[in-house]
């Protein structure tokens, strides 16, 4: 078990709406990256936070957002859902630093979207 | 273009026998890092194994290794032994220093291991 918790597990949600997925990062990691990963799909870089500021982002529109909190939790929302928002949606905390650093995953939130 | 590639979208093998998984690659920075996740059903990534792109050695972690061919860009992983339960999705993923931020997928294999 690596210690990053995701919540909700599951939560579906209708078109047009707005969802905040929640994720806790493993004691000591002041770094978390979001990850979209579509049904039969790799994991899709979506942003990293590190020390509540946005380190770098993907190929994602901007109505992907993010908070990192000081006691380096981190928040995705997602405005004016689309349905192919629908997908596993992933944290992932580390110490950050160089190319070679471990990513801790959580277990994922699924969304479905109709 | 395909920054990682895995071109086997299921593979089967026989329990107790040896699986490769490929995995090839495309960059121009020097300095990356590889690695593998596992993926069972339940969802959560489960990181197996690192290869640097300055290691002279090839990474080995208990059953796994890795097969970390530089000039073919290439960074194979190799499961000894299988297990039932190694049966699941298996990612190659990339690192650049230069992006040093962002981890780059591939698409995943699905193993699969008959008793």
């Amino acid at each position: 078990e690596t210690g990053v918790t995701q919540s909700p597990t599951h939560l579906i949600k209708t078109r047009g709406q707005q969802v905040t997925l929640r994720c806790s990062s493993q004691s000591g990691h002041n770094t978390v990256s979001w990850y979209q990963q579509a049904l039969g799909q790799g994991p899709q870089f979506i942003f990293q936070y590190y020390r509540e500021e946005e380190n770098g982002r993907g190929n994602f529109p901007p109505r992907f957002s993010g908070l990192q909190f000081p006691n380096y939790s981190s928040e995705l929302n997602v405005n004016a859902l689309e349905l192919n928002d629908s997908a596993l949606y992933l944290c992932a905390s580390s110490l950050g630093g160089t190319a070679d650093y471990e990513q801790y995953f959580g277990p994922g939130t699924r969304l479905t979207v109709t | 273009a395909q920054k990682i590639t895995q071109t086997q979208p299921g593979m089967f093998v026989q329990e107790k026998e040896a699986v490769t998984l490929d995995c090839t690659y495309d960059t121009s920075d020097q300095s990356y890092g590889l690695f593998w996740y596992k993926q069972p059903s339940s969802g959560e990534m489960i990181f197996l194994i690192y290869q640097g792109s300055y290691d002279e050695q090839n990474a080995t972690e208990g059953r796994y290794s890795l097969n970390f061919q530089k000039a073919r860009k290439s960074a194979n992983l190799v499961i000894s032994a299988s297990q039932l339960g190694d049966s699941a999705m298996y990612f190659c993923a990339m690192r650049e220093d230069s992006v040093g931020f962002k981890t780059i997928f591939g698409a995943g294999t699905r193993l699969f291991v008959k008793a």
